[in-house]
């Protein structure tokens, strides 16, 4: 079935830091796929989406890449700060129904 | 004013009483879900509707009950509340099912069952 598996946390990282949260999926047909950040005390908010294979979303300085051939769509932030921290959930909606959601990557970034 | 607001936003109750969480958006969308979050386990899917007519059960809908008073409220019910279905509890939307289609999410609700 339709599933999504990302990196398990939690990871601590220090300000100005790379950041790659890996996300890998099983679908069938053509999904679109999510990052979602939730931040303490918060429900979830859009971070960014592609919608086809090789797009690339993007939005505050992480970007992820819609890979089909590796199943994959990791995200990055080339220097991450201190407000980044936060729950990071990867997603899919297979074929226009429900949503699937990986576990969550919680990220802290220390000064 | 928020798009999806949720009711109550934290509630503690004891076994066997009986819940309502209520979920309103004033984004027009049609489609309406429940989720809920546990630490380690991420999003579950409990039940959802595509329009006012229409209830589906999701990955874990034991336990639960929904209705759907109008298109733009959603209600969970907790009929007999049990220790473990203590969680945070999250009401999304959507537009349709088109490719790119975003949920957006309610602030939660936080329950405790003791």
């Amino acid at each position: 079935g339709d599933s999504v598996t990302q990196m398990e946390g939690p990871v601590t990282l220090s300000e100005e830091a790379f950041l790659t949260i890996n996300c890998t999926y099983t679908a069938t047909g053509y999904p679109s796929l999510f990052w979602y950040v939730q931040y303490p005390g918060e429900g979830l908010q859009l971070l960014l989406k592609a919608t086809k294979a090789d797009d690339k979303g993007s939005n505050k300085g992480f970007e992820a890449t819609y890979r089909k051939e590796t199943t994959s769509f990791h995200l990055e932030k080339g220097s991450v700060q201190v407000s980044d921290s936060a729950v990071y959930f990867c997603a899919l909606i297979p074929t226009g129904n429900q949503f699937y959601f990986g576990t969550g990557t919680s990220l802290t970034v220390i000064p | 004013d928020a798009d999806v607001t949720q009711t109550p936003r934290n509630r503690i109750t004891k076994t066997g009483k009986r819940i309502m969480l209520e979920c309103s958006q004033t984004k027009g969308h049609d489609r309406m879900y429940w989720y809920r979050q546990d630490p380690g386990l991420g999003l579950r899917l409990i039940y959802y509707s595509f329009d006012v007519k229409d209830i589906n059960k999701g990955e874990i809908s034991d336990g639960y009950s929904v209705s759907r008073q109008a298109q733009a409220k959603f209600s969970l019910s907790l009929e007999s509340a049990i220790p473990n279905q203590t969680a945070l509890y999250f009401c999304a939307t959507s537009d349709s099912g088109l490719a790119g289609a975003e949920q957006f999410f309610g602030p939660g609700t936080r329950l405790t069952v003791l």
